[in-house]
C-alpha cells in the first residue's frame, strides 16, 4: 500500500545533539513534501515544505530537510536541538493529481533533555 | 496564511449522541479538509469538504458516521453521529487557501472529544 513512514517513534536526545528523523514515502510520480510540528498543547503548524527545486530546505527555527528523489526519502534535520525543540513531528506528503490531500507520516515524538 | 477557530475546543460525550464541531475560518478558502487524530496516532483524512458540492469521503468514513457541512467558504461542521467509545479523538479542521498544491495546508487548534 502506498503510504509514508516515519521510522523513529520516539527520540530522546540531550541540549546541542544533532537530529535527523527519517521520512519515507512509497508514492511514485510528482509529490510535495512537507514537515509538520506539533508543540506541546499547541496547533499543528508547518515547519517546512519542498515543492521544487533545490531539494535541501530550509524551515523554521534552524531545521532542514533534504528530498533525496531516488530513496523516496525527506529527512529532517537540525545540528543542535533545544528544549524547546521537544515536540511531535510529522511527514507529510502532497500527491499530485489526487485531491490535494495530505497523508501523513506516524510522527515522531522528540524529547530533549535539558 | 489563515487563522482557524474550532468549537468547542474539547467535550465529554455520552454513547450513542451526536456533537456537531464548527470550523471557521479569517479568510474565503476553497478547500476544507476534516482530519482525525486518534490517542497515539498520527492524523487521518477524513473528508474533503468543498463549497457548493457533496463532502468526498475516505475510505473506512461514511457520510451517515460524519455528516459535513460546508455553507460557504468561511465556514464547516462535521458531526460525529451516534458516537461510541472509539470515536473518542481530536478532530482537526484543516484549509488550503488557494485549492493549488503549492499552497500550504493550515490546521485548526483541534477539537478533543471523549465518549463514555
Amino acid at each position: 500500500a502506498q503510504s509514508v513512514s516515519q521510522h523513529n517513534h520516539h527520540v530522546i536526545l540531550s541540549e546541542a545533539a544533532s537530529l535527523e528523523l527519517g521520512c519515507n514515502y512509497s508514492y511514485g510520480g510528482t509529490v510535495n513534501l512537507f514537515w509538520y510540528v506539533q508543540y506541546p498543547g499547541q496547533h499543528l503548524q508547518l515547519l517546512l515544505k519542498y515543492f521544487s527545486g533545490d531539494p535541501l530546505v530550509k524551515g523554521i527555527k534552524g531545521f532542514e530537510a533534504e528530498f533525496i528523489k531516488s530513496k523516496f526519502s525527506f529527512n529532517l534535520r537540525k545540528p543542535s536541538v533545544q528544549w524547546s525543540d521537544t515536540a511531535e513531528y510529522f511527514c507529510a506528503v502532497l500527491r499530485y493529481n489526487a485531491g490535494n490531500m495530505l497523508t501523513f507520516g506516524g510522527g515522531t515524538r522528540l524529547m530533549v533533555k535539558p | 496564511s489563515a487563522v482557524i477557530s474550532q468549537k468547542p475546543s474539547r467535550d465529554i460525550c455520552q454513547r450513542g449522541t451526536s456533537l456537531t464541531i464548527q470550523c471557521q475560518v479569517d479568510s474565503q478558502v476553497t478547500m476544507m479538509f476534516w482530519y482525525r487524530q486518534q490517542p497515539g496516532q498520527s492524523l487521518t483524512l477524513i473528508a474533503t469538504a468543498n463549497q457548493g458540492s457533496e463532502a468526498t469521503y475516505e475510505s473506512g468514513f461514511v457520510i451517515d458516521k460524519f455528516p459535513i457541512s460546508r455553507p460557504n467558504l468561511t465556514f464547516s461542521t462535521l458531526t460525529v453521529s451516534n458516537m461510541s467509545p472509539e470515536d473518542s479523538s481530536i478532530y482537526l479542521c484543516s484549509v488550503l487557501p488557494g485549492g493549488l498544491s503549492t499552497d500550504t495546508q493550515y490546521f485548526g487548534p483541534g477539537t478533543r472529544l471523549t465518549v463514555l
